[in-house]
């Protein structure tokens, strides 16, 4: 099975400050998909961002963007301008082709927002 | 909107009851999965099924059995309910191709046994 690893549990950021949430992953495949969920107190996991491992440019949504270094197999998610609405557990997900039907979830960052 | 419906937000069993999660989705997926979600463990995969009557054992099956005997609906069960099994368990679904296609997750079952 395929490891991701978010090392840390829980972070904080001040309100319209920047803060980066780690995550790295263990695989043999070239070719494979990475995601960020964001999941708010007892709300629904969603999609935050997807980013291919074939592209060399890192993806963007909005306030929210990645570093993919496919080399060092991290893929960072960086939250600008943060917003109160922006609390939420964050998880970072794996899925390939070669995996099947599946996708691998790191433990989550428990992110806070100081107002 | 896509939508993965859970049937029961919260529900508190007695040990020893069975248990039955329900799950509908409404994007024609083939890929429905069961997760088990706890403080400090992240997701962790029950029961996944791939199409209708197939199912395969994800990473904590002991103590859990699957239906999916419609494609829309993928059923979680807790033949004796343990107290260990109380936490938050979530419903998703996803197609089968293309694995830059996302996940789709329900709301989540807050199941306690006592």
């Amino acid at each position: 099975a395929q490891t991701v690893t978010q090392s840390q549990p829980e972070m904080s950021v001040q309100e319209a400050e920047t803060v980066t949430l780690s995550c790295t992953y263990d695989t043999s495949e070239s070719d494979y998909y990475l995601f960020w969920y964001k999941q708010p107190p007892s709300r629904q996991m969603i999609l935050v961002i997807r980013q291919e491992a074939y592209k060399q440019q890192n993806a963007t949504e909005n306030r929210f963007s990645v570093n993919f270094q496919k080399a060092a197999k991290s893929f960072s998610l960086k939250i600008s301008d943060s917003q109160l609405g922006d609390a939420a557990m964050y998880f970072c997900a794996y899925r390939s082709d070669a995996t099947g039907n599946q996708f691998y979830f790191g433990t989550g960052t428990s992110l806070t927002v100081i107002p | 909107d896509v939508k993965v419906t859970q049937s029961s937000r919260y529900l508190v069993k007695r040990t020893g009851e069975k248990v039955f999660l329900e799950c509908v989705q409404d994007m024609d997926h083939e890929n429905m999965f069961w997760y088990r979600q706890d403080p400090g463990l992240g997701l962790r995969l029950i029961y996944f099924s791939y199409d209708v009557k197939m199912k395969e054992k994800g990473d904590i099956p002991e103590g859990y059995s699957v239906s999916r005997e419609k494609k829309e609906r993928f059923s979680l069960i807790l033949e004796s309910a343990s107290t260990n099994q109380t936490s938050m368990y979530l419903c998703a679904s996803s197609t089968r191709t293309g694995a830059g296609n996302t996940i789709y997750f329900g709301e989540g079952s807050w199941l306690t046994v006592v």
